[in-house]
């Protein structure tokens, strides 16, 4: 079975720091890009950053840039944000989710959408 | 940074066809993808590459996309499809994904 477990969500502090993490199963981790999406309570999807299947290609929402790092260790199929100087308005419910992707000729690349979602990690920033 | 906008809301009586809309400048040029999010769930693919279902989604379930609209269209509509739904697609311009604001389809 395909699936995503993400963990490492909590309550900090303004201007803390966290690290979620995301375990992946069922599929072949290293061949997949993944990105990390959020939803603050009550309100809609907000992306926050990408990673292709090495690493080689990492993107990154305006709203995040600078404070957040992503990355993934393919050894052990898991995909990271590290969360640095974090505000009110970070506090949500962090996704995780699976690259869909493109392929012909044995050749694949990101189909811009996200086809595996977990269930989520909440991310609370409160003095 | 490109901006999606949806309806906030849509109402339809089952058995009807609910329609869904996303708007963008020039949208028709990109790939529009579709989640449906129940409440207390994660989201799920219903429709991608404007108009391609995965695998266990209903042909209920469809998509267009043209001009300055892409549209979800849910045919023969159940107490079940109700939900959130949010339009996607790449902007390539910002190298992002943007999601639209979403639209709740209530089910009369």
């Amino acid at each position: 079975e395909v699936q995503l477990v993400e963990s490492g969500g909590g309550v900090v502090r303004p201007g803390g720091s966290l690290r979620l993490s995301c375990a992946a199963s069922g599929f072949n981790f290293d061949d997949s890009g993944m990105n990390w999406v959020r939803q603050p309570p009550g309100k809609g999807l907000e992306w926050v950053s990408d990673i292709n299947w090495n690493g080689g290609r990492i993107g990154y929402a305006e709203s995040v840039k600078g404070r957040f790092t992503i990355s993934r260790d393919n050894a052990k199929n898991s995909l990271y944000l590290q969360m640095n100087s974090l505000r009110a308005e970070d506090t949500a419910l962090y996704y995780c989710a699976r690259d869909g992707r493109h392929c012909s000729d044995g050749v694949c690349y990101s189909g811009g959408y996200m086809d595996v979602w977990g269930k989520g990690t909440t991310v609370t920033v409160s003095s | 940074s490109y901006v999606l906008t949806q309806p906030p809301s849509v109402s339809v009586a089952p058995g009807q066809t609910a329609r869904i809309t996303c708007g963008g400048n020039n949208i028709g040029s990109k790939g529009v993808h579709w989640y449906q999010q129940k409440p207390g769930q994660a989201p799920v693919l219903v429709v991608y590459d404007d108009s391609d279902r995965p695998s266990g989604i209903p042909e209920r379930f469809s998509g267009s996309n043209s001009g300055n609209t892409a549209t979800l269209t849910i045919s023969r509509v159940e107490a079940g499809d109700e939900a959130d739904y949010y339009c996607q697609v790449w902007d390539s311009s910002s190298d992002s994904r943007v999601f639209g604001g979403g639209t709740k389809l209530t089910v009369l």
